[in-house]
């Protein structure tokens, strides 16, 4: 949905370099996931993050990925060191705190594709 | 855990007809939501429709209404007087409910729209 803004909308890196993908949030809404899309696939679900606080990383591969959602700012998905495998569709979505909302929708973001040359 | 499967890789329908795009999935969760996403050939996810697993009527947007079957346990979405605009791929998800969105996608299904 357009009000969750996802930047760049397209990045490459070459192999061993360092990918940040920035999303920010809905107006009001303080909590952000990531997920990834690789080609031809679903969305995986990679971490969940509220301001200063991962409440569930079980999808972020061990090495290499990190998350952060400061209390200023955007939230930011870092790849370190990257290798041909990341290149993927990566997504933010954002949805209010719990027993806020109606809970019925995360809202998505337009996407970061990154590119690993 | 929770698992969404979609068995249909491909559809095609024709321009003004109805077309049921399938969706199972299994939980163990008491509550639970469900949504379909519609992904264009520009990448972006949109958003078109919840069911929630308490409600009582299938949900139902503009042309979109969700055939939900608990008992089934599947949550088939129609699309109603197809339109060109409609090709695109289709994401049936799900969620533990209480507002916690960690969202489990199935593969999806591409669906083209012939004139």
């Amino acid at each position: 949905n357009a009000g969750v803004m996802q930047n760049p909308r397209h990045l490459v890196r070459r192999r061993g370099q360092e990918a940040r993908l920035r999303c920010s949030p809905m107006k009001g809404h303080s909590h952000v996931y990531w997920y990834r899309q690789l080609p031809e696939e679903g969305l995986k679900f990679m971490v969940y993050l509220q301001k200063e606080n991962i409440i569930d990383e079980s999808g972020m591969p061990k090495e290499r990925f990190s998350a952060e959602f400061p209390k200023e700012g955007p939230s930011i998905l870092r790849i370190q060191q990257v290798v041909r495998g990341d290149s993927a569709a990566y997504f933010c979505a954002s949805s209010p705190p719990p027993g806020t909302g109606a809970g019925t929708e995360a809202f998505f973001g337009q996407g970061t594709r990154l590119t690993v040359v | 855990a929770q698992k969404i499967t979609q068995t249909q890789p491909g559809m095609f329908v024709q321009e003004k007809e109805a077309v049921t795009l399938d969706c199972t999935y299994d939980t163990s969760d008491p509550s639970y939501g469900l949504f379909w996403y519609k992904q264009p050939s520009s990448g972006e996810m949109i958003f078109l429709i919840y069911q929630g697993s308490y409600d009582q009527q299938n949900a139902t947007e503009g042309r979109y209404s969700l055939n939900f079957q608990k008992a089934r346990k599947s949550a088939n979405l129609v699309i109603s007087a197809s339109q060109l605009g409609d090709s695109a791929m289709y994401f049936c998800a799900m969620s533990p409910s209480g507002g916690y969105q960690k969202v489990t996608f199935g593969i999806g299904t591409k669906l083209q729209v012939i004139p």
